[in-house]
């Protein structure tokens, strides 16, 4: 079955230390997303692409980066991490931008920066 | 400014009985609009998804209504289990060709025997 996951299911980093958090779908959707989940707030939109090549800053992508080379995969890179980007991180894939399409959603990394 | 709010924040219920959850939005474009069940250390799953046409919707015990001209959404859960303790989330999309969904903070929904 088409699946997506993310790796890892939780990270403890330091301050100031680049981390990459892979996202992988084997349903060969073109728009993949990644949001962030904090207490008291939606899921907000980190960076999204909708194919290769393609990447685009979403409302919270500040010291935050991806990069798409396939269509599977899309890796979100902390540049510098930072206390506040303590958090929960969500990729999904769709296969459509517009209309009454499935967003489908990883299992979730749970990233501590200490 | 587009946003989704949701009511209650949290619910506590007796296995079996009955439940509504609430949403308003104020968002613009509407095209679509879907209830997201989370259990706890997941991702989101879809329930339903309404386009602007759709009054209801049902996926078993979970039933979505929708009036587009109000704003409103509500997510009705019949004979509750213990498995519909989660967070359920409504969520808006835009006529954007984007892809870019809205979402509300969630209604955390404990179901007790």
């Amino acid at each position: 079955d088409a699946e997506i996951t993310q790796s890892p299911r939780h990270k403890i980093t330091e301050t100031g230390r680049q981390v990459t958090l892979a996202c992988h779908q084997t349903w060969n959707h073109n728009n993949m997303f990644w949001y962030r989940q904090d207490l008291g707030h939606g899921l907000r939109l980190i960076h999204y692409s909708y194919g290769v090549q393609d990447t685009n800053k979403g409302e919270v992508s500040d010291g935050y980066s991806v990069s798409r080379s396939n269509t599977e995969d899309l890796p979100l890179t902390l540049e510098s991490a930072a206390s506040s980007q303590t958090s929960v991180y969500f990729c999904a894939s769709s296969w459509a931008r517009d209309g009454p399409y499935e967003q489908y959603f990883g299992p979730g990394t749970r990233l501590t920066v200490t | 400014k587009n946003q989704v709010e949701q009511s209650p924040q949290s619910l506590i219920i007796l296995e079996g009985k009955n439940c509504t959850l609430q949403c308003n939005y104020t968002v613009s474009p509407f095209s679509n609009l879907r209830w997201y069940k989370q259990d706890t250390g997941r991702g989101p799953v879809s329930l339903t998804i309404m386009t602007f046409s759709e009054n209801t919707k049902s996926n078993g015990r979970y039933t979505a209504t929708l009036d587009a001209d109000t704003k409103q959404s509500s997510l009705h859960i019949t004979a509750s289990q213990l498995s519909d303790s989660a967070s359920y989330i409504c969520v808006v999309s835009l006529i954007s060709n984007t892809g870019k969904l809205i979402f509300g903070q969630g209604t955390t929904l404990q179901v007790k025997p």
